[in-house]
């Protein structure tokens, strides 16, 4: 069964820095890896979604990369502003049909003006 | 410019009363999910729809049915409401199956449900 771990749990940082949050997985058969954010009282809108043949996505200030063989997937956030803090959820697609999304619990991530 | 539309956004029910989650969607999807998402859990699939009039089982479906008579619309029903059904819940949508390349799941904002 899959499994997606998520570390840390929370972070917070001040405005201005970079910062990477971490996302590891149990079984490294994937089809592909999304990494969504989450506001407070909010559903989820997806960031970035980086295929199982892909190294890495860009979009903006953020960069994803994706290392299928070690099962470990990083969000790398530039230059962090207080409008990043929400929680971002990572979520592997995998298995038979692939129709399931395994997601990881989430890192909360504050940044601090 | 809707996306995916959830109602309720909120609901209290007693324990053994029924209800019907809607989820609505204007974008042609053809693929739908709901998932509950609880402190300590994460999101967990529930049941999905690969088109009109299908349905099939995720991860958590007992205690739940679904409907999926029109393409744009995905009802989750509660027949005999349990407090372990307390939850926030989450529709979602995409193009194809998650697999595909560039088809993110689109969700909506959440119903949030308590059972007494």
């Amino acid at each position: 069964k899959q499994e997606v771990t998520q570390i840390p749990a929370a972070l917070s940082v001040p405005e201005g820095e970079n910062l990477v949050l971490n996302c590891s997985f149990t079984d490294s058969a994937i089809y592909n890896l999304q990494w969504f954010r989450q506001d407070p009282g909010k559903g989820l809108t997806s960031l970035l979604l980086i295929q199982s043949s892909q190294r890495e996505q860009t979009s903006g200030r953020l960069n994803a990369s994706l290392d299928k063989s070690s099962g470990r997937s990083t969000l790398y956030i530039a230059a962090s502003q207080p409008g990043d803090s929400a929680t971002y959820l990572c979520a592997v697609s995998s298995g038979a049909g692939s129709y399931q999304l395994t997601f990881g619990k989430g890192t909360k991530l504050s940044v601090i003006p | 410019n809707a996306g995916v539309t959830q109602t309720p956004k909120f609901r209290v029910l007693k324990t053994g009363q029924s209800m019907t989650l809607l989820c609505a969607q204007d974008m042609n999807h053809e693929y739908m999910y709901w998932y509950r998402q609880d402190p300590g859990m994460g999101l967990r699939l529930i049941h999905y729809s690969v088109g009109e009039g299908t349905t099939a089982k995720g991860e958590v479906p007992d205690g739940y049915n679904v409907s999926r008579l029109k393409k744009q619309n995905f009802l989750l029903g509660l027949e005999s409401a349990a407090p372990s059904q307390t939850s926030v819940y989450f529709c979602a949508s995409s193009h194809t199956k998650p697999r595909k390349i560039n088809q993110p799941q689109h969700f909506g904002d959440g119903t949030r449900l308590s059972i007494l």
